[in-house]
């Protein structure tokens, strides 16, 4: 079956730690997303990747890394820096670039994330 | 900046009752415009993708159409069913953009027995 895992389901994260959030998919997908959903607001974009070894900050990268070694993986990192890292983290992909024919996007099942 | 609203923000029927959850954008130069359907605590299903030369897109009970020039999109379900309740989230993406989907905050709908 192609589809998008992510991993774990459910985090807790002590203040001042780092934690990383693994998104995998076997859609041979180009272009791979980080959102994060928080109660009463659209999910907003976090970092995106088009290509192996390559990636871009979104709206809201302060405090967050990611690394895009290999076109099935990508994890993100939440440091120490993020002031409000609870949220829900929703991992994407898709064929192609956003905005083109191929752009169409396809969710994981999210990471929950509180911080203790 | 794009925005994208959705109203209303919740919204109960009864079953088998045809419903319609709207969508609107406030720049008109988009390529796609997806709906999506999250149920409580789980990932985006996406249900539909309209390109920006497309009018409507249909999927079984789902239908779903695009007014570029009015800045609107609609999702109309057909005889909804209890297992229709979720909350639908459309987004836009810009022409050309390699970046982002903009999301509306979603309708919350509950369809009752």
């Amino acid at each position: 079956d192609g589809g998008i895992t992510q991993s774990p389901k459910y985090l807790f994260r002590k203040e001042g730690q780092n934690v990383t959030l693994s998104c995998e998919q076997n859609l041979n997908h180009d272009a791979m997303y980080w959102y994060r959903q928080d109660p009463g607001q659209g999910l907003r974009l976090i970092y995106y990747s088009q290509i192996v070894n390559d990636f871009q900050k979104g709206d809201i990268a302060e405090g967050y890394s990611v690394s895009r070694e290999k076109k099935e993986s990508f994890p993100l990192t939440v440091t120490s820096a993020q002031k409000n890292p609870t949220a829900f983290y929703l991992c994407a992909s898709s064929r192609g670039l956003a905005g083109g024919p191929m752009g169409e996007q396809f969710f994981g099942p999210g990471t929950r994330l509180t911080v203790l | 900046k794009q925005e994208v609203t959705q109203i209303p923000a919740a919204l109960s029927v009864p079953e088998g009752e045809n419903l319609v959850l709207n969508c609107s954008f406030t720049d008109s130069a988009i390529y796609n415009l997806q709906w999506f359907r999250q149920d409580p605590g789980k990932g985006l299903t996406s249900l539909l993708l309209i390109q920006s030369s497309q009018r409507e897109q249909t999927s079984g009970r789902l239908n779903a159409s695009l007014d570029k020039s009015s800045g609107r999109s609609t999702l109309y379900i057909a005889a909804s069913q209890p297992g229709d309740s979720a909350t639908y989230l459309c987004a836009v993406s810009l022409s050309g953009t390699a970046s982002k989907l903009t999301f509306g905050t979603g309708t919350r709908l509950q369809v009752t027995l």
